[in-house]
């Protein structure tokens, strides 16, 4: 299995309050990205990383910001938390982009109140 | 649009083969097409992914029409465990932003 690691696995929250997602991964894979999972609406791409501090938008980047310091870590910031924001965050990390394949984690359940 | 166009839902029978198609008539000649699949309450996993000619390996086939606007996973018998949402995905004009569709719902029956 290929090394990454999100946290925390679960998160309950209030409207408001900032959250962080961190994504870990132990691969030194280039491309790093983050997807949400909402029924109805499969996956779709927050934003994305292409190296250490390259970052792009995705499909749904408004209210998401992310940070790339180091090649090991995707970090996923919502700053103020509304109640649509309540979804499944999966992580995935790449070596060779959109020629390659994606390997996922396992999730993150963030829920806001 | 980068989107990709698959049905809902199929139903296939263990131990049968399952065809599952894509459309993805907007691709351009050099956009891999990719298969992922997600099973319950787990993240994607890969399959399989291809440029042109057919492609195969352990877990599926992939069959990628000559104009290349559609492909087919094939799964040659179907297992209780290949029950799963399976996604076809592209890259979005030649970023390095991978978009996934809606997929199709595959249930497996004994």
């Amino acid at each position: 299995d290929a090394g990454i690691t999100q946290s925390p696995r679960h998160k309950v929250t209030e409207t408001g309050t900032p959250v962080t997602l961190r994504c870990h991964q132990t691969e030194n894979h280039r491309y790093m990205y983050w997807y949400r999972q909402d029924p109805g609406h499969g996956l779709r791409l927050i934003h994305y990383s292409y190296g250490v501090k390259d970052t792009d938008k995705g499909e749904v980047s408004d209210g998401y910001s992310v940070s790339r310091s180091k090649t090991e870590d995707f970090l996923l910031t919502l700053e103020s938390a509304t109640s649509s924001q309540t979804s499944v965050y999966f992580c995935a990390i790449s070596a060779a982009g959109w020629v390659g394949e994606l390997f996922f984690g396992e999730g993150s359940r963030l829920t806001v109140l | 649009d980068a989107k990709t166009t698959q049905p809902n839902s199929m139903e296939s029978n263990e131990e049968e083969p399952v065809h599952l198609p894509c459309n993805h008539s907007t691709i351009s000649g050099t956009d891999y097409i990719h298969w992922y699949r997600q099973l319950p309450s787990q993240g994607p996993e890969y399959v399989i992914h291809g440029l042109t000619s057919n492609v195969n390996n352990r877990m599926a086939s992939l069959a990628i029409a000559e104009d290349r606007k559609s492909s087919t996973l094939i799964l040659h018998r179907a297992t209780l465990r290949d029950a799963a949402v399976y996604y076809c995905i592209r890259p979005q004009g030649g970023s390095e932003k991978l978009v996934f569709g809606k997929g199709t719902k595959l249930t497996v029956n004994p």
